[in-house]
């Protein structure tokens, strides 16, 4: 089971931290990431992380404003967003990854950037 | 990398079957069997229904189906039944990235 946190209105240009709390599985052993949905929109891969924290991807559009993180001892994954803009107001969702594809996901964080 | 292609919109009456075509490239679909599909009803969050290309995870009916050619992938869904009615998305590795599909509205009639 994946729980994410933090969302809320946050104005252009400001920061958020959004946390996902996981059980039920081996966390320390997985891969995961952070993916988004546009109001009406598609879903679009955001970050993702490897088991022991040691590398970070990311989509092109958030490389240098969002820094994805873990803390195994937690069971807990994050996401620090920055300068955010209009334009990455979405639902978030953490989700665990295997071998490219994201099974569970959990159920969103609704951010929304607008002043 | 672009979104992979998907229909907007898809329809079938109960018990028919429904194709969803996912176009790519020679970068993500065409190269690697690492086709995955979802299944979004309103509200809910996505659910993994096939991976690797034509795999199911355990649980999910064998009415569903995936498949691909060249540089693009299809989601087959048998013997259409109400609940089915959702949002589908495709995904494909694409080298350092994963991409999404627009997203297909199936309607059933």
């Amino acid at each position: 089971q994946l729980v994410e946190s933090g969302g809320g209105l946050v104005q252009p240009g400001g920061s958020l931290r959004l946390s996902c709390a996981a059980s039920g599985f081996n966390f320390n052993n997985e891969y995961m990431s952070w993916v988004r949905q546009a109001p009406g929109k598609g879903l679009e891969w955001v970050a993702k992380i490897k088991p022991d924290g040691s590398q970070q991807y990311y989509v092109d559009s958030v490389k240098g404003r969002f820094a994805i993180s873990r803390d195994n001892a937690k069971n807990s994954l994050y996401l620090q967003m920055n300068s955010l803009r209009a334009e990455d107001t979405a639902l978030y969702y953490c989700a665990r990854e295997t071998w490219w594809r994201f099974d569970p996901w959990g159920q969103g964080t609704l951010v929304t950037v607008s002043s | 990398q672009s979104a992979l292609t998907q229909p907007p919109s898809a329809s079938g009456s109960p018990g028919q079957s429904v194709t969803i075509s996912c176009t790519g490239t020679s970068s993500d679909v065409g190269r690697y069997d690492f086709v995955s599909w979802y299944q979004e009803h309103p509200g809910k969050a996505p659910k993994l229904i096939i991976f690797e290309v034509g795999k199911r995870p355990s649980g999910v009916p064998d009415r569903f189906s995936g498949s691909k050619s060249g540089n693009t992938a299809s989601l087959t869904v048998s013997g259409l039944q109400a609940e089915d009615e959702a949002d589908y998305y495709c995904s494909s590795y694409a080298g350092s990235l994963i991409l999404f599909g627009g997203g297909t509205k199936l309607t059933v009639l």
